[in-house]
């Protein structure tokens, strides 16, 4: 049993659209963090984001984090085929073990 | 600099056999993690070392499992008496400050 809940499952827009990926969890975390994975490589750390009810973005991306540090979101505008991958949302209730959803498989299509 | 390296990037195996699966972390990382990752699912964790050390061992499926990292840096994660249900990506990473946590591309470990 996962304590972080991911949703959708799957995604599929085409270019140019935009996206939101879910992630809940009844637990409270101190950080919660967004990484992306493709086929064959582990994860990439994109964010890490600590206090409830916080905003982040980088460049295309927007993540926020729930303002009781339960839930979090990520959000991209005008989607491009790069983008096209694994999201994990991982979530930390101390200092170092990570718990993770079993991910979002995002594709964009050109 | 560098990223976490895995060595061997596949292995294949028989059900019974030892298998060794190898981790180098950035250099100057304090912490070090074993994760594995079914398919389908996220990575689940198995291991945390700070230092030579292991803090936390929680996440060990059972006792044919053991880890290493005898001088502070390179770990190894050791599987003993494979089963088919050990198959999956073993995933190690490491970190200076415990929340940023750095992946290396995994072992994808197959027991036949």
């Amino acid at each position: 049993t996962q304590l972080l809940e991911q949703s959708p499952q799957f995604l599929s827009i085409q270019e140019g659209e935009n996206l939101t990926v879910y992630c809940n969890s009844s637990s409270v975390f101190s950080s919660l963090q967004w990484y992306r994975q493709e086929p064959g490589e582990g994860p990439v750390l994109l964010v890490t984001v600590v206090t409830g009810g916080e905003v982040k973005k980088l460049k295309r991306l927007t993540f926020q984090f729930g303002d009781a540090r339960k839930d979090s979101s990520l959000h991209i505008t005008a989607a491009q085929p790069g983008d096209t991958g694994l999201y994990l949302c991982a979530g930390a209730p101390g200092d170092y073990k990570l718990s993770f959803g079993a991910g979002t498989t995002v594709t964009v299509r050109a | 600099g560098a990223g976490v390296s895995q060595t061997p990037s596949n292995k294949v195996t028989e059900k019974g056999k030892y298998v060794e699966l190898r981790c180098d972390p950035i250099s100057g990382h304090t912490a070090l993690y074993w994760y594995r990752q079914s398919l389908g699912q996220g990575p689940e964790f198995l291991i945390y070392f700070q230092g030579t050390g292991a803090a936390d061992d929680s996440g060990l499926p059972n006792d044919r499992f053991f880890a290493v990292r005898p001088e502070g840096s390179v770990s190894t994660l050791k599987i003993q008496r494979t089963e088919r249900g050990d198959s999956a990506v073993y995933l190690c990473a490491s970190s200076l400050n415990g929340r940023a946590q750095y992946f290396g591309p995994g072992t994808r470990l197959t027991v036949l």
